[in-house]
């Protein structure tokens, strides 16, 4: 079974640093990675999908890689700011079946102004 | 669209009471997920549908039941309810089963 770990739980950092979030995983047969930010009393909300294929997704500040070989990817936070400040979960998804993603426990993340 | 809607937001139960937890998404995607969330651990999957009519169980199914009538409805019914079941229940939809999944806001649900 597909185990997703999310390292560290917590961090704080002051505006403006950047910043990685780790995530690694058991077994490299996946179809896809996916990172998520959760705000507290809201849902899920995709950030990047990496294929399995690829090595690493963009969008604004953020910038996810991927190594299947080694089992882990990095979600890097660019001039980080407050509005950042939520929690930053890892899903990963096997190649079969509905019953696919597997979630990390999450990193929560500070930004102090 | 609304995307994914979940009613109610908040709830607390009696031991042994039941309640169903509702679900609906305007996105017309096939696969429907129900999951939860504990404490400082990752979501669980309950119950997926890949279309109306079929489900199927997930990681978590038990004290838990699921029917999909239509396209767009995913209710999750809890029977005798237990303090275990304490939880945030996340309803999510897709169009495909790869694909990226949309998720609605949450209901918290506290089992006394």
């Amino acid at each position: 079974k597909q185990e997703v770990t999310q390292i560290p739980a917590a961090l704080s950092v002051p505006e403006g640093e950047n910043l990685v979030l780790n995530c690694s995983f058991t077994d490299s047969a996946i179809y896809n990675l996916q990172w998520f930010r959760q705000d507290p009393g809201k849902g899920l909300t995709s950030l990047l999908l990496i294929q399995s294929s690829q090595r690493e997704q963009t969008s604004g500040r953020l910038n996810a890689s991927l190594d299947k070989s080694s089992g882990r990817s990095t979600l890097y936070i660019a001039a980080s700011q407050p509005g950042d400040s939520a929690t930053y979960l890892c899903a990963v998804r096997v190649q079969t079946g509905a019953n696919n993603l597997f979630f990390g426990t999450g990193t929560r993340l500070t930004v102090i102004p | 669209n609304a995307g994914v809607t979940q009613t109610p937001k908040f709830r607390i139960l009696k031991i042994g009471q039941s309640m169903t937890l509702q679900c609906a998404q305007d996105m017309n995607h096939n696969y429907m997920y129900w999951y939860r969330q504990d404490p400082g651990m990752g979501l669980k999957l309950i119950y997926y549908s890949v279309g109306a009519g079929i489900t199927d169980k997930g990681e978590v199914p038990n004290g838990y039941n699921v029917s999909r009538s239509t396209t767009e409805d995913f209710p999750l019914r809890l029977e005798l309810a237990a303090p275990s079941q304490t939880s945030v229940y996340f309803c999510a939809s897709g169009r495909q089963s790869t694909d990226t999944q949309y998720f609605g806001p949450g209901t918290r649900l506290t089992v006394l």
